[in-house]
């Protein structure tokens, strides 16, 4: 099915643990976005891509690092993970302008951090 | 950098009420783009209407229609005739026409529908 695949869909991590959150698109879209929810926050922009092999720096980059070494795949790693990034992580991918109009969004991963 | 404003948490309305979201913008440019989505409790983003900034012409999309007021930077999401399925969260978001796409979010407003 065509789509934006998050994995995992939850998790729970102890402080300075690390992990990756994968997400995927079979549609072969150029642009692909992590973005994290908090309450009465929004939708805060971590990193996004443009491109394979691309990557490059959103609103709120700090304490997460980003790979695309493959068209369909954008990796979200955290190295050493912290309270402060218990969150709801959204993954976005689109392929034509405008953004807002054309992206598909996955089911989003929730994350805490104990 | 632009920024998106949804001063209202939470709104609330009798169903098959009317109900206005507000949402304000900051933005040095003069060509972008304006949306609404929807998020009910299953988390998923859906595009509710959409606005290009050089049209005049306000958006509709059956029941939900939006006030653009371009000078006043003022993005306004009208519910005619709320349902219970229209309850979620709603967040208004920005998208500039220079440089890399990119989707600025408001903060949301969660609507509630009573029955």
């Amino acid at each position: 099915n065509a789509g934006v695949t998050q994995t995992p869909k939850f998790r729970v991590l102890k402080t300075g643990q690390s992990m990756t959150l994968l997400c995927a698109q079979d549609m072969n879209h150029e642009y692909m976005y992590w973005y994290r929810q908090d309450p009465g926050m929004g939708l805060r922009l971590i990193h996004y891509s443009v491109g394979e092999g691309t990557t490059a720096k959103g609103e709120v980059p700090d304490g997460y690092n980003v790979s695309r070494l493959k068209k369909q795949n954008f990796l979200l790693g955290l190295e050493s993970a912290a309270p402060s990034q218990t969150s709801v992580y959204f993954c976005a991918s689109s392929y034509f302008n405008p953004l807002g109009a054309n992206a598909f969004f996955g089911q989003g991963t929730r994350l805490t951090v104990v | 950098a632009q920024t998106v404003t949804q001063s209202q948490p939470e709104m609330s309305v009798q169903e098959a009420e009317t109900v206005t979201l507000s949402c304000t913008y900051d933005t040095s440019e003069s060509d972008y783009y304006l949306f609404w989505y929807k998020q009910p409790p299953s988390r998923q983003m859906i595009l509710v209407i959409r606005q290009e900034a050089y049209k005049q012409q306000n958006a509709t999309e059956n029941r939900f229609s939006v006030n653009f007021q371009k000078a006043a930077k003022s993005f306004s999401l009208k519910i005619s005739d709320s349902q219970l399925g229209d309850a979620a969260m709603y967040f208004c978001a920005f998208e500039g026409s220079q440089g890399a796409q990119k989707l600025v979010f408001g903060q949301g407003t969660r609507l509630t529908i009573n029955p």
